[in-house]
């Protein structure tokens, strides 16, 4: 138990659906994001969240849509996708204080994934 | 952009035995970080490293920057070892964590 929380664990959807990953997190840090882990492939960093901001966007494509709410949720939108979108995506949170150097209060901690099935 | 490799890609070793992975990068960094996924696909932090030796239980890594690697030693592996060991380091311009491809680790009983 990571004190990071996803669901569903598990998702499969048409191309033409609709749906949202939730990620929730009881550790009381400021940064969230989201990444993709294909198989065979480094995980992708897709969003980063810093006290309800997004701070980074890695050229993700439209169909993917992110919601911070608050420092302890965040959100993917998904609609329209490709079979290509298949993959696990892991959420993970950290303490990260803007305009520090990086150091062990940034260790990410990740939730346990949801494993994406388009069909 | 920073190159992370890791080596090798797989690992298939008998319960007891021990093992190094290898993580290379391409520049310097001012942060690394090794971690294990389960077969579930929990991924679990196991060391901030940026330099020198730390130990936790059966598990340590040494960090040498200063010739862009990292090592991380597993002793008198158990099945649970198994999964997938990433190295990740950090890039200073944007604190975005860099990923390696992974090293698979399956422990036989």
């Amino acid at each position: 138990e990571t004190g990071v929380t996803q669901t569903p664990r598990h998702l499969v959807m048409g191309m033409t659906n609709k749906k949202s990953l939730k990620c929730e997190q009881h550790l009381g840090h400021n940064a969230m994001y989201w990444y993709k882990q294909s198989a065979k492939k480094p995980l992708e960093l897709m969003f980063v969240y810093n006290f309800k901001e997004q701070t980074e966007n890695n050229s993700v494509p439209s169909r993917f849509s992110p919601e911070c709410p608050n420092s302890s949720h965040l959100f993917l939108h998904l609609h329209t996708l490709q079979p290509e979108d298949s993959a696990l995506y892991l959420c993970a949170s950290s303490h990260r204080t803007s305009g520090d150097r990086w150091g062990d209060t940034d260790t990410q901690y990740f939730g346990p994934g949801t494993r994406l099935t388009v069909l | 952009g920073i190159q992370v490799e890791q080596s090798p890609p797989d690992l298939i070793l008998q319960e007891g035995a021990n093992s190094t992975l290898r993580c290379n990068f391409s520049d310097s960094v001012n942060n690394l970080q090794w971690f294990h996924q389960n077969p579930w696909g929990q991924l679990i932090n196991l060391f901030y490293i940026p330099s020198g030796t730390k130990q936790n239980g059966r598990l340590s890594a040494t960090t040498v920057a200063t010739e862009r690697y990292s090592l991380l030693y597993i002793s008198s592996s158990q099945t649970t070892d198994s999964g997938v060991y990433f190295c990740a380091v950090v890039m200073d311009s944007n604190y975005q964590l860099i990923w390696g491809a992974g090293t698979k680790l399956i422990i036989k009983p």
